[in-house]
């Protein structure tokens, strides 16, 4: 079955860098885009970033764009955060989440990891 | 910067029926914002329920439905059950990137 296992999460200080990961199994990894999702502690989910099943293209929440990059390894089945000049405002739960088709998102999701950003 | 908009809240009676909606600032929201709808219950992942306005995933319970309405997107609930008291949240696309909407929580009572 689907399985979808982030990683990578913690507490860091605002400024800082935090690569997420998501470890894919129970499926044909490149086949898919994935998604990036994250909640704030008692607030609704937030969609953050999108990949193409083989990384040619990828898109971005405004309130991420330029700090944030998606990325993939097919050999690996792993999907990637890498999320740079950290603010307060980015303290969340990250979710990964797998299409099932072409604009059918997010229909599996990790448990997610927390980040923290706090000084 | 688009904005979802999503009722706060709703309540309904257990076998009742409600109705949520899902609104876009850009204008009104058609087939081609391919309108997605997730459960998330307290402690855990949202869950999908709906795609592309109106189709069912196989898990998806037949009591759920999509549809457009009104220049919003829409999910039905008819016969609710206890355990459908949940928090909602549609999801809308606008050209690449994808919007969610506030979300509402559906109390049960």
């Amino acid at each position: 079955q689907v399985q979808l296992v982030e990683s990578g999460g913690g507490v860091v200080q605002p400024g800082w860098s935090l690569r997420l990961s998501c470890v894919a199994s129970g499926f044909a990894f490149s086949g898919y885009g994935f998604h990036w999702v994250r909640q704030a502690p008692g607030k609704g989910l937030e969609w953050v970033a999108f990949i193409q099943y083989d990384a040619s293209n990828t898109y971005y929440a405004d309130s991420v764009k330029g700090r944030f990059t998606i990325s993939r390894d097919n050999s690996k089945n792993t999907l990637y955060l890498q999320m740079n000049s950290l603010r307060a405002e980015d303290t969340a739960v990250y979710y990964c989440a797998k299409d099932l088709l072409r604009l059918v998102p997010a229909g599996h999701w990790g448990q997610g990891t927390l980040v923290t950003v706090s000084s | 910067q688009t904005v979802v908009t999503q009722e706060p809240s709703l309540t309904v009676s257990p076998g009742g029926t409600v109705t949520l909606t899902c609104a876009s600032s850009t204008g009104a929201v058609t087939s081609g914002y391919y309108p997605n709808w997730f459960q998330q219950k307290p402690g855990q992942a949202p869950r999908a329920l709906i795609y592309s306005t109106s189709n069912k995933h196989s898990w998806t319970p037949a009591r759920f439905s999509g549809s457009l309405l009104g220049g919003k997107a829409a999910l039905t609930l008819s016969d609710v059950q206890p355990e459908d008291e949940a928090e909602y949240y549609c999801l809308l696309y606008h050209g690449g990137a994808w919007v969610f909407g506030g979300g509402t929580k559906l109390t049960v009572l």
